[in-house]
C-alpha cells in the first residue's frame, strides 16, 4: 500500500513569515496534487506536478516534485491570514489501483 | 469552468429516513467519485464511476447506494444510516479515471444522522 506522510501536521505562524510543508513517501507516484481545504468546504486543487524535479509557482506558493517522484514540498513566502486552511497532498497511485493516495494533511494557521 | 456542484449543503436525517445526495458537473468529465471525510481526516474514497459504470466500490455498506443517471450527474442514495455515518460527503470528477488526471471536488454535503 502506498502511503504519503505530511509534515508538520499543525503549523501556526505569524503573518509575513515563510513556511514549508513536506509530503514524503517511500513509493513512486505518477503525479502529485496539492489541495487547500477550508472548514466545511471541499478541497480546492492548487497544482498538479507530474515530472520529477518539476517546480511550479502560484503567486507566493512554490511547489516542487522530488527528482524520484517520491516526495513533494509546498513553500509559502510571506504568509497571509488568507493562506489559513488544511493543505492536502495526494499522489496518483502508480501500482495500477487508479486511486488518489492522500496525506493526512497539514493544518496551517496564519495569525495577523 | 472547473465547478462541481453538490446539493444539499447540509442534511439532517434520522436512522429510518431515505434521502439522496446529488452531484453535477458540466466539464465533460467521464469519471466521477464519492468520498467521505470525517473531521480532521483526509477524504476516503467510496465509489468511482467511469463512463457511467461503477468501477470501484471500496467495500461500502449497502445502506449507501450510488447511481450515475448520465455523464453529468451522480447521486448517492442513503437509507437506514447510522450516527457514525455523519460526515462531509464529497463528490469529485476528473477527465478520465486514470492517474495523472486531476480531480476536482465539489463543496460537499454535511450529513448529520440522528
Amino acid at each position: 500500500t502506498q502511503l504519503l506522510e505530511q509534515s508538520p501536521q499543525f503549523l501556526s505562524i505569524q503573518e509575513g513569515e515563510n513556511l514549508t510543508v513536506y509530503c514524503n513517501s517511500s513509493s513512486v507516484f505518477s503525479s502529485l496534487q496539492w489541495y487547500r481545504q477550508e472548514p466545511g468546504e471541499g478541497p480546492v486543487l492548487l497544482v498538479t506536478v507530474v515530472t520529477g524535479g518539476e517546480v511550479k509557482k502560484l503567486k507566493r506558493l512554490t511547489f516542487q516534485f522530488g527528482d524520484a517522484r517520491k516526495d513533494s514540498s509546498l513553500h509559502i513566502t510571506a504568509a497571509q491570514p488568507g493562506d489559513t486552511g488544511l493543505y492536502l497532498c495526494a499522489g496518483g497511485d502508480i501500482q495500477g489501483a487508479q486511486k488518489l493516495v492522500f496525506g493526512q494533511g497539514t493544518r496551517l494557521t496564519i495569525n495577523p | 469552468d472547473t465547478e462541481v456542484t453538490q446539493t444539499p449543503k447540509h442534511l439532517v436525517m434520522g436512522m429510518t429516513n431515505k434521502k439522496s445526495l446529488k452531484c453535477e458537473q458540466h466539464m465533460g468529465h467521464r469519471a466521477m467519485y464519492w468520498y467521505k471525510q470525517k473531521a480532521k481526516k483526509p477524504p476516503e474514497l467510496m465509489f468511482v464511476y467511469s463512463y457511467e459504470k461503477l468501477s470501484i466500490n471500496e467495500s461500502v455498506p449497502s445502506r449507501f447506494s450510488p447511481e450515475c443517471p448520465n455523464s453529468s450527474l451522480l447521486n448517492l442514495h442513503l437509507h437506514a444510516l447510522q450516527p457514525e455515518d455523519s460526515a462531509l460527503y464529497l463528490c469529485a470528477s476528473s477527465q478520465e479515471w486514470r492517474n495523472g488526471y486531476e480531480q476536482y471536488f465539489g463543496p460537499g454535503t454535511r450529513l448529520t444522522v440522528t
